[in-house]
């Protein structure tokens, strides 16, 4: 048990569809973030909250929409997305708020998504 | 641009000895440093984190150490366990030229550890 949650764990979805993922964070933490990792690369930084405020979109294509409803939870809406952007798609929460301070990320287990 | 980089990608160790993991860096006002470990379908996982004030720092059976003067990272695991076996990556704490205080966390690609039992 990581503490984050991310749901679902696996995703397939074609170009056309809409999909969202969803974490849910057991911390009690501030800051929650959106990550892309892909084969070979370092670690992407998408979205940044920081109590339910957006902080930070890293150049981040408009087919990828993040929802943060409260810090508890933060959503990422897909649509219309591209071959290019399967990837694991991974959820961080930290205590203190972003843009970071010193604190460390809590990372959930990713969801895996295929786009075909 | 700077980036967190590693010397090598891939580490073999044979169970029972130590490992060295290593990571150089470029942002020389980066100003703390996090080890994680990551196996295979789960995300990364804390394992120890270093202030730049410090150049040790030991937790259970890890140990990280940082040279400011050549920009590197290193992290040491004692009588390295099959269970080790995962990527390891460093990530630093870049201040942004813009807003003090602000900070953006950059990720190494990562080394590969796999421990022969």
């Amino acid at each position: 048990e990581t503490g984050v949650t991310q749901t679902p764990r696996h995703l397939v979805m074609g170009m056309t569809n809409k999909k969202s993922l969803k974490c849910e964070q057991h911390l009690g933490h501030n800051a929650m973030y959106w990550y892309k990792q892909s084969a070979k690369k370092p670690l992407e930084l998408m979205f940044v909250y920081n109590f339910k405020e957006q902080t930070e979109n890293n150049s981040v294509p408009s087919r990828f929409s993040p929802e943060c409803p409260n810090s508890s939870h933060l959503f990422l809406h897909l649509h219309t997305l591209q071959p290019e952007d399967s990837a694991l798609y991974l959820c961080a929460s930290s205590s203190t708020g972003a843009p970071f301070s010193n604190s460390p990320l809590h990372f959930g287990n990713g969801t895996r998504l295929t786009v075909t | 641009g700077e980036s967190v980089g590693l010397h090598l990608p891939t580490l073999s160790v044979q169970e029972g000895d130590n490992s060295i993991i290593n990571c150089a860096y470029s942002n020389s006002a980066s100003d703390y440093f996090i080890w994680y470990k990551q196996e295979s379908g789960k995300g990364p996982q804390f394992i120890i984190d270093i202030r730049s004030n410090m150049d040790k720092r030991q937790g259970q059976r890890v140990t990280v150490l940082l040279n400011k003067t050549v920009k590197h990272l290193s992290l040491q695991i004692a009588a390295t366990q099959p269970g080790d076996s995962a990527v390891y990556f460093c990530a630093e704490n870049v201040p942004y030229s813009s807003g003090a205080g602000s900070y953006q966390l950059t990720f190494g690609k990562g080394t590969k550890l796999s421990v022969i039992p």
